[in-house]
């Protein structure tokens, strides 16, 4: 049969700005988060996580910010540049779980 | 300390051949899982092999195949090639068992199915 391309969500944003990239989640049991970051040609890149007993959490120039009531994962990015420009992953598991659920992904340009 | 590597980079194979993946995981990390990307399905789990057992399989065909050395290197095979086989194949390693930790993944190897 046909396959249907995955619509991939796009964020176009003007370097310097704070980007929001976000992730819907439906298992209410999900308890371990990552963001990943994946340029054209390369493999996803680990950029930052959190757990379920956090609601925010901060790395250089990026958090996550998690709200487990409307399960949703948010990852900013602050003063966006033009190499943060790719596609950005959120994946999720459970603490009895065996694999991450990967969502598909939103692809971010940054305008110069 | 040395990332995730993935042997070959890229492979070119015509239908009904087999082909034979080669994944190195982060020094010390047990786990190693396999997934493949393509546009239209995006990130597909295949496998993941701890302490050279296959803890999970994901829903793929048996012409899907892998295993895990005691060095925690690991293969994954693909009898009788099909055209919808191309893709973007993942290996992401983990210290400890899938759903437990952090994985990180290779920079894949690219199989192009003619």
């Amino acid at each position: 049969g046909e396959s249907v391309g995955l619509h991939l969500p796009t964020l176009s944003v003007q370097e310097g700005d704070n980007s929001i990239i976000n992730c819907a989640y439906s298992n209410s049991a999900s308890d371990y988060f990552i963001w990943y970051k994946q340029e054209s040609g390369k493999g996803p890149q680990f950029i930052i996580d959190i757990r379920s007993n956090m609601d925010k959490r901060q790395g250089q120039r990026v958090t996550v910010l998690l709200n487990k009531t409307v399960k949703h994962l948010s990852l900013q990015i602050a003063a966006t540049q033009p190499g943060d420009s790719a596609v950005y992953f959120c994946a999720e598991t459970t603490n009895t779980g065996n694999q991450f659920y990967f969502g598909t992904g939103t692809s971010l340009t940054v305008i110069p | 300390k040395a990332g995730v590597t993935q042997t070959p980079r890229y492979l070119i194979k015509t239908r009904g051949q087999q082909v034979t993946l080669s994944c190195s995981p982060i020094s010390g990390h047990r786990s190693v899982s396999w997934y493949q990307q393509t546009p239209g399905q995006g990130l597909q789990f295949l496998f993941e092999y701890f302490s050279e057992t296959q803890r999970n399989k994901g829903n793929f065909p048996g012409r899907f195949s892998g295993r895990q050395f005691s060095n925690s290197r690991s293969e994954m095979n693909v009898s009788t090639l099909e055209l919808g086989d191309s893709a973007l194949y993942l290996c992401a390693s983990s210290f400890s068992p899938l759903g437990t930790d952090t994985q990180y993944f290779g920079p894949g190897t690219r199989l192009t199915v003619l």
